[in-house]
């Protein structure tokens, strides 16, 4: 089992929907969950951040994390063409500096 | 420039050449990574420095690799007798010292071997 999981997609969404990007753990220690956005021969660029249960809102975007379920996504409204990108969810494992990746979901936004 | 710079942004080499790359973080981020992601693939983790302390290296895939924190600024990682395989682009972050701090990439330097 992989430490960090994502859904490769792609995950196709009309102009203006809410897009949800889902990542689940396995180390139920983990302490703090990361949601970079790559586009495409660019680097990782961090959008999202959340270190308590429950949700978190910036803007259009919002993080949600259940430690009980390992289990934390991100929501995108109003998505735009210019969201189309691939989502990197990340972890921190417990009392580690070590970022685990996932191998990301691409989304595609369709005009 | 207040992010994190990486130099070459391109590099292309021929198989069994040294290459050298450099990483300059955010000002006062005391955490410095190295990542390489190969095409269409995720993060892999190669190397971590933090302060004054002996780095991570538990993500060096081989001993052909090496990276130095010179001052507890600027890095450098270096590979040696390159092979094929070691093309990727690799990716440069840092962070403040706490563990939980999000880290901040460079824009990558594109290494293909020819």
């Amino acid at each position: 089992q992989k430490e960090v999981e994502q859904n490769s997609g792609p995950l196709s969404v009309p102009e203006g929907a809410i897009a949800s990007l889902n990542c689940t753990y396995s180390d139920r220690g983990s302490q703090s969950f990361f949601w970079y956005r790559q586009y495409s021969g660019k680097s990782p660029e961090l959008i999202m951040f959340i270190y308590s249960n429950g949700d978190k809102e910036d803007g259009r975007f919002t993080a949600q994390l259940n430690k009980a379920s390992q289990y934390v996504s991100l929501l995108i409204r109003d998505s735009q063409p210019s969201d189309s990108a691939t989502y990197l969810c990340a972890v921190h494992l417990d009392s580690s500096y070590k970022l685990i990746f996932g191998s990301g979901t691409r989304l595609l936004v369709r005009p | 420039g207040a992010g994190v710079s990486q130099s070459p942004s391109n590099k292309v080499t021929e198989k069994g050449k040294d290459v050298e790359l450099r990483c300059d973080p955010i000002s006062g981020h005391t955490a410095l990574y190295w990542y390489r992601q190969s095409l269409g693939q995720g993060l892999e983790f190669l190397i971590y420095f933090q302060g004054n302390s002996a780095p991570d290296k538990s993500g060096l895939p081989s001993d052909r690799f090496s990276a130095e924190r010179t001052g507890g600024s600027v890095s450098t990682l270096t590979i040696q007798r390159t092979q094929q395989e070691d093309s990727a682009v690799y990716l440069c972050a840092s962070s403040w010292g706490n563990s939980n701090q999000p880290q901040h990439f460079g824009d990558g330097t594109r290494l293909s071997i020819l």
